[in-house]
């Protein structure tokens, strides 16, 4: 059975970075092929992709947001990462890891606010 | 980038109704297009993979098709669970990979 769980900081003031944790279970980062993203919504809008990570350890980054974004991944404990610096309010949203090319499976997604 | 144009936005639906919703992709994404359904507070659900294939689970009387660079996912004889907003993704080509604007079902 294949199950992501994310966790973040809830809140975070602006300038800050955002760290956050993709804890998943059912399939391993280093299987040939594997990929985790992450994808964000804001509340009432669409979906937004901003990065992917390759059990080779290949990474893509939307560009809009690439300066901003580092993903990594611990293969050993089953964990995918994913930091934004310069935190905005603009940048308030659900933030969601998925598995796959095609976003097959998703975490429950974690909430993250971005105020002063 | 590919853009995936999904209409409509919104749609005033009733029990019972066949419904359709449409992504045109701005080039060539072959069938490399899933479908998504997400309820309110909820992760979206993987619907349709590679264009027209059910995913686990899903109820027989969703599917999908494609027309050229227009795919659709139809929603034969809707049912109130399937109330809900729909969202389309093209991973043909990436990066990035891109979704639809989303489509919100609402109840007449």
């Amino acid at each position: 059975q294949v199950t992501l769980k994310e966790s973040g900081p809830g809140i975070l003031q602006p300038s800050q970075t955002l760290s956050l944790t993709c804890s998943f279970s059912g399939f391993s980062l280093s299987t040939y092929g594997m990929c985790v993203g992450w994808i964000r919504q804001s509340s009432g809008k669409g979906l937004e992709w901003l990065a992917n990570i390759w059990w080779n350890d290949d990474k893509y980054y939307n560009p809009s947001l690439k300066n901003r974004l580092t993903i990594s991944k611990d293969t050993s404990n089953n964990q995918a990462f994913l930091k934004i610096t310069n935190m905005d309010t603009a940048d308030t949203a659900t933030y969601y890891c998925a598995r796959s090319v095609g976003f097959a499976y998703w975490g429950q997604g974690t909430l993250v606010t971005v105020s002063s | 980038d590919i853009q995936m144009t999904q209409s409509p936005s919104s749609m005033s639906v009733s029990l019972g109704d066949t419904v359709t919703i449409t992504c045109r992709a701005s080039q060539d994404v072959g069938i490399y297009v899933n479908w998504f359904q997400q309820k309110p507070g909820k992760s979206p659900r993987r619907m349709i993979y590679r264009a027209t294939n059910l995913a686990d689970g899903v109820p027989s009387r969703f599917s999908g098709s494609r027309s050229g660079s227009d795919y659709s996912l139809t929603i034969s004889s809707l049912e109130s669970e399937d109330v809900a907003d729909y969202h389309c993704l093209q991973y043909d080509e990436y990066p990035p990979w891109t979704f639809g604007g989303g489509t919100k079902l609402e109840l007449k």
